[in-house]
């Protein structure tokens, strides 16, 4: 099946510095990726559609300044936490649809941001 | 809106015991529903989904959900639990077809007691 690969999977950074983190789709062509954060003890919430080449569409309340998010070829596509700060601790998940896997979205494993 | 609420964030049951989550989504147009589970520190894995045609659904870990149209439902069963079952499980609607973003219920934890 697809696999969708994120690293790092876990970071801890100071406040005030950025962090990118990074989303593949190791063996299939996406357009379209998905970010998603996701609370403790919560459900996930979608931030931003990520589209290959042309800006990526954020939901709304999402800060576009400070998560940026670059998606520079098919399978490849970043998300970086700018200024990062103690609310941006979550967990961010990344994902991927394919042409044929009808509606099927494929996740990767998630990235662990803790900001000290 | 397209919204889906799972009830019961929190459902514990026996080893071996019957397994049924349940989730309710509102839709305008026939969506497409999902099942995921999410293991501790982990992304989501696709326990099964319904597009079009048969309406029970079977999926990995030997779970299965049927949609009801009538009822706006799509809840996920086990005849049998097992420790292993243990996790958060995600009920999805994709809200635009085959390659939109997907709207999540607030989970359920599953807990399985010995």
């Amino acid at each position: 099946g697809a696999v969708v690969s994120q690293h790092p999977s876990w970071v801890i950074c100071k406040s005030g510095t950025s962090v990118k983190i990074e989303c593949r789709s190791l063996d299939f062509q996406a357009t379209t990726m998905f970010w998603y954060r996701q609370f403790p003890k919560q459900s996930l919430m979608l931030m931003a559609t990520s589209n290959e080449g042309s800006k990526a569409t954020y939901e709304q309340g999402v800060e576009k300044d400070k998560f940026l998010i670059n998606h520079a070829s098919l399978t490849l596509s970043t998300l970086t936490v700018t200024s990062a700060h103690p609310e941006d601790s979550s967990f961010y998940i990344c994902s991927a649809p394919t042409r044929t896997s009808g509606g099927e979205q494929y996740f990767g494993p998630g990235t662990r941001l803790t900001v000290t | 809106a397209q919204s889906v609420t799972q009830l019961g964030s929190h459902v514990s049951v026996s080893e071996g015991a019957l397994v049924l989550l349940r989730c309710n989504y509102s839709s305008s147009v026939p969506p497409y529903l999902f099942w995921y589970v999410q293991y501790p520190n982990q992304g989501l894995q696709l326990l099964l989904k319904y597009t079009t045609g048969a309406t029970l659904v079977k999926g990995i870990n030997g779970f299965e959900a049927e949609f009801k149209k009538s009822e706006t439902s799509f809840h996920l069963t086990k005849p049998s639990a097992h420790m292993s079952d243990a996790a958060e499980y995600f009920c999805a609607v994709s809200p635009s077809g085959s390659q939109g973003n997907l709207i999540f219920g607030k989970g359920t934890k599953l807990s399985v007691k010995p």
